[in-house]
Formats: structure tokens, C-alpha cells, sequence
């Protein structure tokens, strides 16, 4: 196990609606990164965050948005929910320095959106 | 921009043969390669990394992989498969130069049949 929980594990929505996944970092992480996967596909980066700042982002429209605490746990907030956002999000930490440092992933939340 | 593919999306091996799990990626600098495995519900479990230095690197439950720049590919492989070897492995790449985030291969479904 990695020490990074998500919760809930799983979430069924309805178009429209607004949602809310929480992430607890590994101790000592500074850094966590979300990632959307699609059933079949690879994760697909969302965006990051480092010390509460946001730190990059992928190609993710703006109701896709973020915070991080001053504990390093983290939320991803979607709001006006779509069909395609129906997907397993994946919270990431890491101790970031030279960038070469591996990700460390939650199990995920599978979100079903109706 | 960065960019991985893997070119089969299933790799069907005999208990007790070698595997190898292709990767082959794009990156405008310096990559640093990673492999994930994933099983079913469950979030991604780092395998290995290349940064730099030795071409082969080792990494958990007997895994390797081989780096080859002139062919840019980033190769899984193990000299003999396990049932328990059976999951999705996904390759990723991450190029600091151009962002924070890992950049994901589709995923390959190895089956280790007994």
C-alpha cells in the first residue's frame, strides 16, 4: 500500500451536478498531481499541486478545479457534470525535487455520472 | 510534446516463459521512463524507473526494462511469468522540460495463463 487513501471510493452523479473527491497524501509529500481514466484508457493528467499553489495543468476545461491543504491533502471539485466525466479519478503524491521522483497513486475514486 | 504508445494492447505468455511488455515514447529532452502496473479496482503500483546511467534497470517482483534511445523505446521484460504477473502495466514518460506531469501509455493487459 502506498499510504495515499481517496474517499469515496465510489460516486454515482447525475448530469449537471456538482462533485467533490478528497485525497490524503503519503506523510512528508509535498505534491499531489489528480489523473482522470477513462474505462480502456491510460491515466490522463488533470492537474498538479505543490505547496498549495497549482503547478500545471493538462488539458482539462476550468470546471475542472483544485485545492491543497497545508496538511498536503487535496480535493478535486468538478462542477456542471458531463457523461464523459464518468471515469476512476486517481490522486498521485510525491516529494518533488529534481522531477525524477515516482508518483505514488490512491486507489481511486470511480465516479458515474448519470 | 511528450507521447507514449504501446503497441499491443494484449500480451498472452505461458506460466514459467519470459515476457516482454513494449513501450516506445516521444519526448523533446531528457526522459525519465516509468512503469505502472495496475490491477483490477485497485490504483497504479510503481514497477521501475530510468533516469540515467545503466540501460537496464531492475525493478519490483522480478521485473526489468531495457532502455534504448535510438530506438526510444522503454521495454518491460521478465525472464519467467507468474499467474500473479496478470494486470494492465502502463508505460510513462515524463520530460521536466515541458511540464510537471507523467505522461501515460494506453496500457497493455498481460495474461500469464497456467
Amino acid at each position: 500500500e502506498t499510504g495515499v487513501t481517496q474517499s469515496p471510493t465510489h460516486l454515482i452523479k447525475t448530469r449537471g451536478q456538482q462533485v467533490t473527491l478528497r485525497c490524503s497524501s503519503q506523510s512528508g509529500h509535498n505534491t499531489v498531481s489528480w489523473y482522470q481514466q477513462a474505462l480502456g484508457q491510460g491515466p490522463q493528467f488533470i492537474f498538479q499541486y505543490y505547496r498549495e499553489e497549482e503547478n500545471g495543468r493538462g488539458n482539462f476545461p476550468p470546471r475542472f478545479s483544485g485545492l491543497q491543504f497545508p496538511n498536503y491533502s487535496s480535493e478535486l471539485n468538478v462542477n456542471a457534470l458531463e457523461l464523459d466525466d464518468s471515469a476512476l479519478y486517481l490522486c498521485a503524491s510525491s516529494l518533488e525535487g529534481q522531477g525524477t521522483e515516482k508518483l505514488f497513486f490512491g486507489s481511486g475514486t470511480q465516479l458515474s455520472v448519470l | 510534446a511528450q507521447s507514449v504508445a504501446q503497441p499491443e494492447d494484449q500480451v498472452n505468455v505461458a506460466e514459467g516463459n519470459p515476457l516482454t511488455v513494449k513501450c516506445t515514447y516521444s519526448v523533446s529532452g531528457n526522459p525519465y521512463l516509468f512503469w505502472y502496473v495496475q490491477y483490477p479496482n485497485r490504483g497504479l503500483q510503481f514497477l521501475l524507473k530510468y533516469i540515467t546511467g545503466d540501460n537496464l534497470v531492475k525493478g519490483s517482483y522480478g521485473f526489468e526494462a531495457e532502455f534504448n534511445k535510438s530506438q526510444t523505446s522503454f521495454h518491460l521484460k521478465k525472464p519467467s511469468a507468474l499467474v500473479s504477473d496478470s494486470a494492465l502495466y502502463f508505460c510513462a514518460v515524463r520530460d521536466v522540460n515541458y511540464g510537471q506531469n507523467f505522461v501515460f501509455g494506453p496500457g497493455t493487459r498481460l495474461s500469464v495463463l497456467p
